[in-house]
């Protein structure tokens, strides 16, 4: 099994709203990914986890919180969010944490719309 | 972190060979070169990945120089399943960052 699963793969949400959105793979990886992407632009780098330790946040307002509760799961935490947060949120998992030397395999994704 | 530069977008017609080019002046000896492909609306996937002379897999080629200093994509005999956005990104073998390039969008016309 070499999926990533994403769920839910719309969201529409309020800025006073709290949501979460879920990543799952069955591969064994050890490094799972968050991702923005907006449109038409490449997918900015969020947060990465290696052995389900936060490793790197690249400076993400604090509005977004990531949790991985096993090696297997991976959250978003949503909160008090903005219309320019509007995006699609990649996850994606790998072998190992690396500068990119490991395959990445992504999800489909979440298109998330804050209002 | 090897900064790459990709033309913005390229169109190319079903049947044709296509040949994508990436620079990366600043590569690291330790870096590799990875290729990802993205449709609208779905996650990248992994197309390829070199560190230098060729590689082939059953998809595409990865051209590398001796310098290492730009890499080249080659897609063979395309179709219009192939226009994608494709991305090359340089990194290595350690805990670091990872940064995708803004992609070369191909459109692959009948």
């Amino acid at each position: 099994d070499t999926e990533v699963t994403q769920t839910p793969k719309h969201l529409v949400m309020g800025m006073t709203n709290k949501k979460s959105l879920k990543c799952e793979q069955h591969m064994g990886h050890r490094a799972m990914y968050w991702y923005k992407q907006k449109a038409k632009k490449p997918p900015e780098l969020m947060f990465v986890y290696s052995y389900e330790k936060l490793s790197i946040n690249e400076s993400v307002p604090s509005r977004f919180s990531p949790e991985c509760p096993n090696s297997s799961l991976l959250n978003l935490h949503l909160h008090a969010l903005q219309p320019e947060d509007s995006a699609l949120y990649l996850c994606a998992s790998s072998a190992r944490t690396s500068g990119g030397f490991y395959e990445q395999y992504f999800g489909p994704g979440t298109r998330l719309t804050v209002t | 972190l090897a900064k790459t530069t990709q033309p913005i977008s390229m169109d190319s017609y079903e049947g044709q060979e296509v040949n994508i080019t990436c620079s990366h002046n600043n590569i690291a000896t330790n870096d590799y070169i990875t290729w990802y492909q993205q449709f609208p609306s779905q996650g990248p996937r992994f197309i390829i990945q070199g560190y230098k002379t060729k590689v082939t897999n059953e998809v595409a080629s990865l051209f590398i120089p001796a310098d290492r200093k730009s890499s080249t994509l080659s897609l063979p005999r395309v179709s219009l399943s192939d226009t994608a956005v494709y991305y090359c990104l340089v990194g290595g073998n350690r805990d670091d960052k990872i940064i995708f390039g803004k992609g070369t969008r191909l459109h692959i016309l009948p």
